[in-house]
């Protein structure tokens, strides 16, 4: 039981770059969702989703789109990376009670 | 989700009992306290929840006032990898419209000194 994975660890990207952040959980859980930390602040939400096929924005969304189309994956894309999306970025899924974080991927735009 | 109060920082000596208070007076009747911490860089990891009963678990117990308006987190010996901060979050469980979502604020920073 892997828990929740993500990939990479680490990313530099050029201004107007694409990218994809991979999340995987074994756990069969419907709730899945991701943060971004930038340095000395708490976690804000991107993206949420419910279970597969529903997605739903956060408090941030914008710059970032998300899909949900199966249980296991909900991967987070740059589509035109800016240096103000340079963060740690942490994918989380749940169940009823207890959300389970994912290591971070600690994304830097040049 | 109702908002949350917390001390910046606070620092505890190894080996004594760590309190760690939160503010929550626009807390719904429906809504849960839950606690998070975050060691260094890593993702946050869940340290308890309740809703007006006190809690306690391997980790911590969680004290609850009986207006539900401020709690307390407390973890009864504290040792060095207890430094962290601490996430004092309320929401309502799954199955409402909030599924799936946690509200951070800043949190308490706890430096456990030898």
């Amino acid at each position: 039981n892997a828990g929740v994975t993500q990939t990479p660890k680490f990313q530099v990207l050029k201004t107007g770059q694409s990218m994809t952040l991979q999340c995987a959980q074994d756990m069969n859980h419907e709730y899945m969702s991701w943060y971004r930390q930038d340095p000395g602040m708490g976690l804000r939400l991107i993206h949420y989703s419910v279970g597969a096929g529903i997605t739903d924005q956060g408090e941030v969304p914008n710059g970032y789109n998300v899909s949900r189309s199966t249980t296991e994956d909900f991967p987070l894309r740059l589509l035109s990376a800016a240096p103000s999306q340079t963060s740690v970025y942490f994918c989380a899924s749940s169940d009823y009670n207890e959300q389970f974080f994912g290591p971070g991927t600690r994304l830097t735009v040049l | 989700d109702a908002k949350t109060t917390q001390p910046p920082s606070m620092d505890c000596a190894e080996g004594r009992a760590a309190n760690l208070p939160c503010n929550h007076s626009t807390i719904s009747g429906n809504e849960y306290v839950y606690w998070y911490r975050q060691i260094h860089s890593q993702g946050p990891q869940y340290i308890i929840h309740g809703l007006k009963n006190n809690e306690t678990n391997e980790m911590a117990s969680l004290i609850i006032t009986e207006d539900r308006k401020s709690s307390t987190l407390i973890l009864p010996h504290a040792t060095l990898r207890d430094t962290a901060v601490y996430y004092c979050i309320v929401r309502v469980p799954h199955g409402s419209s909030n599924t799936g979502k946690l509200i951070f604020g800043q949190g308490t920073t706890l430096q456990v000194k030898p």
